[in-house]
Protein backbone atom coordinates (compact mmCIF):
# COMPACT_ATOMS: atom_id res chain seq x y z
CA UNK A 1 0.00 0.00 0.00
CA UNK A 2 1.22 4.02 -0.65
CA UNK A 3 1.78 5.80 1.78
CA UNK A 4 3.23 9.58 1.96
CA UNK A 5 5.36 11.20 4.82
CA UNK A 6 5.53 14.93 5.31
CA UNK A 7 7.78 14.50 8.33
CA UNK A 8 7.29 19.04 9.36
CA UNK A 9 3.59 19.53 10.40
CA UNK A 10 4.74 23.23 10.76
CA UNK A 11 8.07 25.34 8.83
CA UNK A 12 8.33 29.34 10.23
CA UNK A 13 10.54 30.77 7.44
CA UNK A 14 11.70 34.79 6.82
CA UNK A 15 9.95 36.69 4.04
CA UNK A 16 13.10 35.98 1.24
CA UNK A 17 14.42 33.26 2.70
CA UNK A 18 14.77 29.68 1.42
CA UNK A 19 12.62 26.91 1.75
CA UNK A 20 12.13 23.34 1.41
CA UNK A 21 9.50 21.14 2.59
CA UNK A 22 9.83 17.30 2.37
CA UNK A 23 7.86 14.73 1.48
CA UNK A 24 8.89 10.86 1.18
CA UNK A 25 6.37 8.05 -0.13
CA UNK A 26 6.56 4.37 -0.12
CA UNK A 27 5.13 2.88 -3.01
CA UNK A 28 5.87 -0.89 -4.68
CA UNK A 29 4.71 0.13 -8.38
CA UNK A 30 5.48 3.08 -10.18
CA UNK A 31 3.73 6.59 -8.97
CA UNK A 32 2.84 9.98 -9.96
CA UNK A 33 3.84 12.68 -8.04
CA UNK A 34 2.03 16.11 -6.86
CA UNK A 35 2.12 18.78 -4.72
CA UNK A 36 -1.28 20.83 -3.75
CA UNK A 37 -1.50 23.74 -1.97
CA UNK A 38 -4.43 25.02 0.40
CA UNK A 39 -5.40 28.56 1.41
CA UNK A 40 -7.68 29.01 4.88
CA UNK A 41 -10.88 27.60 4.22
CA UNK A 42 -10.95 27.09 0.33
CA UNK A 43 -9.96 23.39 -1.23
CA UNK A 44 -6.41 22.47 -2.67
CA UNK A 45 -4.87 24.15 -6.06
CA UNK A 46 -2.65 21.83 -7.86
CA UNK A 47 1.17 23.17 -7.84
CA UNK A 48 2.94 21.06 -9.56
CA UNK A 49 3.29 17.52 -10.55
CA UNK A 50 5.53 14.50 -11.79
CA UNK A 51 4.45 11.94 -14.06
CA UNK A 52 7.59 10.64 -15.75
CA UNK A 53 10.68 12.82 -17.92
CA UNK A 54 12.84 15.60 -15.91
CA UNK A 55 13.05 15.11 -12.05
CA UNK A 56 12.76 18.55 -11.62
CA UNK A 57 9.44 19.88 -12.21
CA UNK A 58 8.55 23.81 -11.74
CA UNK A 59 5.51 25.46 -10.95
CA UNK A 60 4.51 29.03 -12.73
CA UNK A 61 4.95 31.09 -8.88
CA UNK A 62 8.68 29.81 -8.27
CA UNK A 63 8.11 26.77 -6.64
CA UNK A 64 9.95 23.64 -7.78
CA UNK A 65 10.39 20.11 -6.83
CA UNK A 66 12.56 17.14 -7.65
CA UNK A 67 11.78 13.36 -7.88
CA UNK A 68 14.59 11.18 -6.43
CA UNK A 69 13.46 7.69 -6.63
CA UNK A 70 16.59 6.22 -4.93
CA UNK A 71 15.57 8.14 -2.24
CA UNK A 72 11.95 7.94 -2.58
CA UNK A 73 11.50 11.51 -2.15
CA UNK A 74 9.56 14.26 -3.99
CA UNK A 75 10.97 17.86 -1.37
CA UNK A 76 9.24 20.93 -2.72
CA UNK A 77 11.49 23.75 -2.97
CA UNK A 78 11.69 27.67 -3.41
CA UNK A 79 14.22 30.02 -3.34
CA UNK A 80 12.92 33.03 -1.93
CA UNK A 81 9.30 33.06 0.00
CA UNK A 82 6.75 35.76 0.00
CA UNK A 83 4.32 36.28 3.01
CA UNK A 84 1.52 35.17 0.58
CA UNK A 85 3.13 32.03 0.17
CA UNK A 86 1.68 31.02 3.62
CA UNK A 87 -0.51 27.82 3.23
CA UNK A 88 -0.59 24.36 3.72
CA UNK A 89 1.20 22.09 1.73
CA UNK A 90 0.00 18.53 1.08
CA UNK A 91 2.19 16.02 -1.02
CA UNK A 92 -0.06 13.35 -2.79
CA UNK A 93 0.74 10.28 -4.65
CA UNK A 94 -1.19 8.05 -7.15
CA UNK A 95 -0.02 4.74 -8.42
CA UNK A 96 -0.11 4.24 -12.25
CA UNK A 97 -3.62 2.79 -13.03
CA UNK A 98 -5.07 3.55 -9.74
CA UNK A 99 -6.89 7.23 -9.56
CA UNK A 100 -7.30 7.86 -5.83
CA UNK A 101 -4.82 9.89 -4.39
CA UNK A 102 -2.88 9.36 -1.58
CA UNK A 103 -2.26 12.48 1.13
CA UNK A 104 0.81 13.28 3.53
CA UNK A 105 -0.83 15.09 6.47
CA UNK A 106 0.44 18.48 5.51
CA UNK A 107 2.94 21.02 6.05
CA UNK A 108 2.03 24.49 7.27
CA UNK A 109 4.46 26.85 5.99
CA UNK A 110 4.37 30.20 8.21
CA UNK A 111 6.06 33.30 6.50
CA UNK A 112 6.72 36.23 8.51
CA UNK A 113 8.12 39.43 7.89
CA UNK B 1 -15.45 27.84 -16.78
CA UNK B 2 -16.56 27.83 -13.47
CA UNK B 3 -14.80 25.54 -11.05
CA UNK B 4 -15.61 22.49 -8.84
CA UNK B 5 -18.69 23.84 -6.68
CA UNK B 6 -19.77 22.40 -3.15
CA UNK B 7 -23.14 23.22 -1.32
CA UNK B 8 -23.64 23.90 1.38
CA UNK B 9 -19.88 25.34 2.13
CA UNK B 10 -21.26 24.64 5.95
CA UNK B 11 -23.26 22.75 7.59
CA UNK B 12 -24.11 21.79 10.83
CA UNK B 13 -26.78 18.48 12.26
CA UNK B 14 -27.68 16.99 15.33
CA UNK B 15 -26.34 13.47 16.03
CA UNK B 16 -29.10 11.08 14.29
CA UNK B 17 -29.46 13.27 11.98
CA UNK B 18 -28.45 12.83 7.88
CA UNK B 19 -26.31 15.20 5.84
CA UNK B 20 -26.26 15.26 2.22
CA UNK B 21 -23.33 17.09 0.44
CA UNK B 22 -23.53 18.22 -3.24
CA UNK B 23 -20.90 18.48 -6.15
CA UNK B 24 -21.01 19.80 -9.30
CA UNK B 25 -18.39 18.49 -11.14
CA UNK B 26 -16.08 21.38 -13.37
CA UNK B 27 -18.05 21.73 -17.15
CA UNK B 28 -17.14 18.53 -19.22
CA UNK B 29 -15.30 16.30 -16.33
CA UNK B 30 -17.14 13.29 -15.93
CA UNK B 31 -15.14 11.87 -13.09
CA UNK B 32 -15.94 12.72 -9.09
CA UNK B 33 -13.91 11.92 -6.43
CA UNK B 34 -14.68 12.34 -2.52
CA UNK B 35 -11.89 12.78 0.13
CA UNK B 36 -12.69 13.63 3.27
CA UNK B 37 -9.99 15.75 6.02
CA UNK B 38 -10.23 15.50 9.37
CA UNK B 39 -9.03 17.58 11.89
CA UNK B 40 -5.21 18.29 11.59
CA UNK B 41 -4.66 15.63 9.14
CA UNK B 42 -4.48 15.42 5.45
CA UNK B 43 -6.96 14.29 2.92
CA UNK B 44 -8.24 10.66 2.99
CA UNK B 45 -9.84 9.06 -0.33
CA UNK B 46 -13.43 7.88 0.26
CA UNK B 47 -14.87 7.13 -3.14
CA UNK B 48 -14.48 7.51 -7.11
CA UNK B 49 -17.60 7.89 -8.61
CA UNK B 50 -18.40 8.13 -12.88
CA UNK B 51 -21.80 8.84 -14.36
CA UNK B 52 -24.48 6.42 -12.59
CA UNK B 53 -21.48 4.33 -11.91
CA UNK B 54 -18.95 3.51 -8.30
CA UNK B 55 -15.87 2.65 -9.70
CA UNK B 56 -13.76 2.69 -6.47
CA UNK B 57 -15.46 2.90 -2.92
CA UNK B 58 -12.42 1.43 -0.87
CA UNK B 59 -12.30 4.08 0.74
CA UNK B 60 -15.72 4.38 2.07
CA UNK B 61 -17.13 2.97 5.90
CA UNK B 62 -19.10 0.33 5.37
CA UNK B 63 -22.41 1.68 6.90
CA UNK B 64 -24.16 4.93 6.67
CA UNK B 65 -22.15 6.74 4.06
CA UNK B 66 -23.48 6.51 0.52
CA UNK B 67 -22.70 8.45 -2.81
CA UNK B 68 -24.14 8.60 -6.12
CA UNK B 69 -23.35 10.50 -9.13
CA UNK B 70 -26.65 10.90 -11.24
CA UNK B 71 -26.94 11.06 -14.91
CA UNK B 72 -28.30 14.62 -14.22
CA UNK B 73 -27.41 16.85 -11.65
CA UNK B 74 -24.57 16.89 -8.66
CA UNK B 75 -22.76 14.19 -6.98
CA UNK B 76 -24.29 13.48 -3.85
CA UNK B 77 -22.11 12.25 -0.77
CA UNK B 78 -24.91 11.11 2.03
CA UNK B 79 -24.05 10.53 5.73
CA UNK B 80 -26.90 8.90 7.97
CA UNK B 81 -27.28 9.01 11.01
CA UNK B 82 -24.38 11.35 12.37
CA UNK B 83 -22.12 10.93 14.75
CA UNK B 84 -19.80 13.33 16.14
CA UNK B 85 -16.74 11.68 14.57
CA UNK B 86 -18.13 12.21 11.28
CA UNK B 87 -17.40 16.31 11.52
CA UNK B 88 -14.74 17.17 9.04
CA UNK B 89 -14.51 18.85 6.08
CA UNK B 90 -15.32 16.53 2.92
CA UNK B 91 -13.78 17.58 -0.08
CA UNK B 92 -15.11 16.97 -4.54
CA UNK B 93 -12.55 16.95 -6.61
CA UNK B 94 -13.33 16.08 -10.54
CA UNK B 95 -11.53 15.23 -13.42
CA UNK B 96 -11.88 14.64 -17.49
CA UNK B 97 -10.72 11.55 -18.28
CA UNK B 98 -10.43 9.40 -14.71
CA UNK B 99 -6.44 8.90 -15.84
CA UNK B 100 -3.99 8.65 -13.10
CA UNK B 101 -1.56 11.37 -14.32
CA UNK B 102 -5.08 14.04 -14.48
CA UNK B 103 -5.14 16.91 -12.54
CA UNK B 104 -7.98 16.22 -9.89
CA UNK B 105 -9.54 20.02 -9.26
CA UNK B 106 -10.63 20.68 -6.30
CA UNK B 107 -14.33 21.88 -4.79
CA UNK B 108 -13.78 24.47 -1.79
CA UNK B 109 -15.03 21.46 0.15
CA UNK B 110 -18.22 21.09 2.98
CA UNK B 111 -17.35 21.57 6.46
CA UNK B 112 -19.70 19.69 8.93
CA UNK B 113 -20.64 20.04 12.34
CA UNK B 114 -22.26 17.75 14.38
CA UNK B 115 -23.28 18.63 17.47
Amino acid sequence: AQSVTQLDSQVPVFEEAPVELRCNYSSSVSVYLFWYVQYPNQGLQLLLKYLSGSTLVESINGFEAEFNKSQTSFHLRKPSVHISDTAEYFCAVSETGFQKLVFGTGTRLLVSP
Amino acid sequence: NAGVMQNPRHLVRRRGQEARLRCSPMKGHSHVYWYRQLPEEGLKFMVYLQKENIIDESGMPKERFSAEFPKEGPSILRIQQVVRGDSAAYFCASSPLGTPQETQYFGPGTRLLVL
